[in-house]
C-alpha cells in the first residue's frame, strides 16, 4: 500500500475552508483514497474516499490531482466541532492485508473561534 | 438509528483477569473488526470478521480471542496472556462492496485499565 505523508498540524478560522494536504506519490492506479477523522476520545469516522475523480457529500469535497500523486480533503465551512485529528489512509480494494485500516499519525486541526 | 455500540465505555480490571468487550452493530455489515489504540498512536487491527463463523488474526492477535456467531455481534476477550491489555478498544464494520471495502464505522470505543 502506498505511503501517505500529511503535516503534523494545521489551523484555521471558524467559518473558513480548511484544506488538509496529503501527498502519495508512490500510489498505484488501483489504489483509492480515504479520509478519516478523530476527534478526541472517539472512534474515527469515515469522511469521504475516492479513486481518480473529485468527490463531495455533506461532510467535505476530496480533490485529487490529475496524476494522483496528492490530495486535498476541503471543509467548506469549518466549525469548532471540526477540530480533529484527520488521517488520509491509501488502500487497494480488498487488499491481501485482510482490509486493515492503517492509521498513521495523520494531521491535527485546530479551528480556533 | 443504525450504528455500533460499545460497551461498557470504561472497564476496570484486576491483572489475571480475563475480559469481554461487547461490539454489536445493526448496520447489516457482513465485515467487523477489532482495533487498539494507545495514547498518541494509530490504531492497530487486533482481529476481523468478513463473515459469520470466520474471523482472521490481525496483527497484534496475541492475547485476544474473538467469536462470530451472529452477524450482528462480535465481542473481544482480552485474555490474561496479553501483557499490556490497559488500551482504548475500538469495533468496526463494513460492507464488503465493492469500491467501499474500507468505509469502515467505528464504535464509541472501550477505555479498558487493567491495574
Amino acid at each position: 500500500d502506498a505511503k501517505t505523508t500529511q503535516p503534523p498540524s494545521m489551523d484555521c478560522a471558524e467559518g473558513r475552508a480548511a484544506n488538509l494536504p496529503c501527498n502519495h506519490s508512490t500510489i498505484s492506479g488501483n489504489e483509492y483514497v480515504y479520509w478519516y477523522r478523530q476527534i478526541h476520545s472517539q472512534g474515527p469516522q469515515y469522511i469521504i474516499h475516492g479513486l481518480k475523480n473529485n468527490e463531495t457529500n455533506e461532510m467535505a469535497s476530496l480533490i485529487i490531482t490529475e496524476d494522483r500523486k496528492s490530495s486535498t480533503l476541503i471543509l467548506p465551512h469549518a466549525t469548532l466541532r471540526d477540530t480533529a485529528v484527520y488521517y488520509c489512509i491509501v488502500r487497494v480494494d480488498w487488499g491481501s492485508s485482510g482490509d486493515k485500516l492503517t492509521f498513521g499519525t495523520g494531521t491535527r486541526l485546530a479551528v480556533r473561534p | 438509528d443504525g450504528g455500533i455500540t460499545q460497551s461498557p465505555k470504561y472497564l476496570f480490571r484486576k491483572e489475571g483477569q480475563n475480559v469481554t468487550l461487547s461490539c454489536e452493530q445493526n448496520l447489516n455489515h457482513d465485515a467487523m473488526y477489532w482495533y487498539r489504540q494507545d495514547p498518541g498512536q494509530g490504531l492497530r487491527l487486533i482481529y476481523y470478521s468478513q463473515i459469520v463463523n470466520d474471523f482472521q488474526k490481525g496483527d497484534i492477535a496475541e492475547g485476544y480471542s474473538v467469536s462470530r456467531e451472529k452477524k450482528e455481534s462480535f465481542p473481544l476477550t482480552v485474555t490474561s496472556a496479553q501483557k499490556n491489555p490497559t488500551a482504548f478498544y475500538l469495533c468496526a464494520s463494513s460492507s464488503r462492496r465493492p469500491g467501499r471495502a474500507y468505509e469502515q464505522y467505528f464504535g464509541p470505543g472501550t477505555r479498558l485499565t487493567v491495574t
